[in-house]
């Protein structure tokens, strides 16, 4: 079957840095994406990592190892909006989206 | 670049009456269009993928005559959600995604429609 695991809540301070993790298992791979939901609100892109290795964007960077199938979303210099559910989704053959439930970060001061 | 719209935002109905939701492609063409249900707390749902010009693909559970999709264009897709109920009461995203070009594999949200059924 097809499964995205990731934590459900994560806490981390203001100023620091955190790393969350995802596995997956899927027919076929098409890429790893992973998504800012703020609550209430739709999804936001973050990143797209097809290629194993590491892909930064400013604060925010996605590793990608294929052959563990696994990867990480690190967000460096923590800002209090950066509290959200970061979801990550794996694409499969089909190009259909594998959705993980969500983590929830917690930012305190 | 890759702006989705949605509307309305907000749908307060009476249980019975059907709701029509619409998802745009603001700055591209969507080939393939997504629909999602989220409840409070609970990670995305898919419901359906639409194609332009063909009918939906609906996941297993979703009623396809309860749930009616169109796609009817490039940039546009609607949701109706007929004889609705209070358990319809959702959170209903859509996405989009241009499939013909470098970098497609990407979907992006609309900001979502909050629908209340009484």
């Amino acid at each position: 079957g097809q499964n995205i695991d990731q934590p459900t809540e994560m806490t981390a301070t203001e100023g620091a840095i955190v790393q969350i993790n995802c596995t997956y298992q899927t027919s076929g791979f098409n890429g790893l994406f992973w998504y800012q939901q703020h609550a209430g609100e739709a999804p936001t892109f973050l990143s797209y990592n097809v290629l194993d290795g590491l892909e930064e964007k400013g604060r925010f960077s996605s590793f990608l190892s294929r052959s563990k199938g696994y990867s990480y979303l690190l967000l460096k210099e923590l800002q209090m909006k950066d509290s959200a559910s970061y979801l990550c989704a794996a694409m499969d053959s089909n190009y259909q989206l594998i959705w993980g439930a969500g983590t929830k970060l917690i930012i305190k001061p | 670049g890759a702006v989705v719209s949605q509307h309305p935002s907000w749908v307060i109905c009476k249980s019975g009456t059907s709701v029509k939701i619409e998802c745009r492609s603001l700055d591209f063409q969507a080939t393939t269009m997504f629909w999602y249900r989220q409840f409070p707390k609970q990670s995305l749902m898919l419901m359906a993928t639409s194609n332009e010009g063909s009918k939906a693909t609906y996941e297993q559970g979703v009623e396809k005559d309860k749930f009616l999709i169109n796609h009817a264009s490039l940039t546009l897709s609607t949701l109706t959600v007929t004889s609705a109920h209070p358990e319809d009461s959702s959170f209903y995203i859509c996405s989009a995604r241009d499939g013909q070009r470098e970098g497609g594999e990407t979907q992006y949200f609309g900001p979502g429609t909050r629908l209340l059924v009484l």
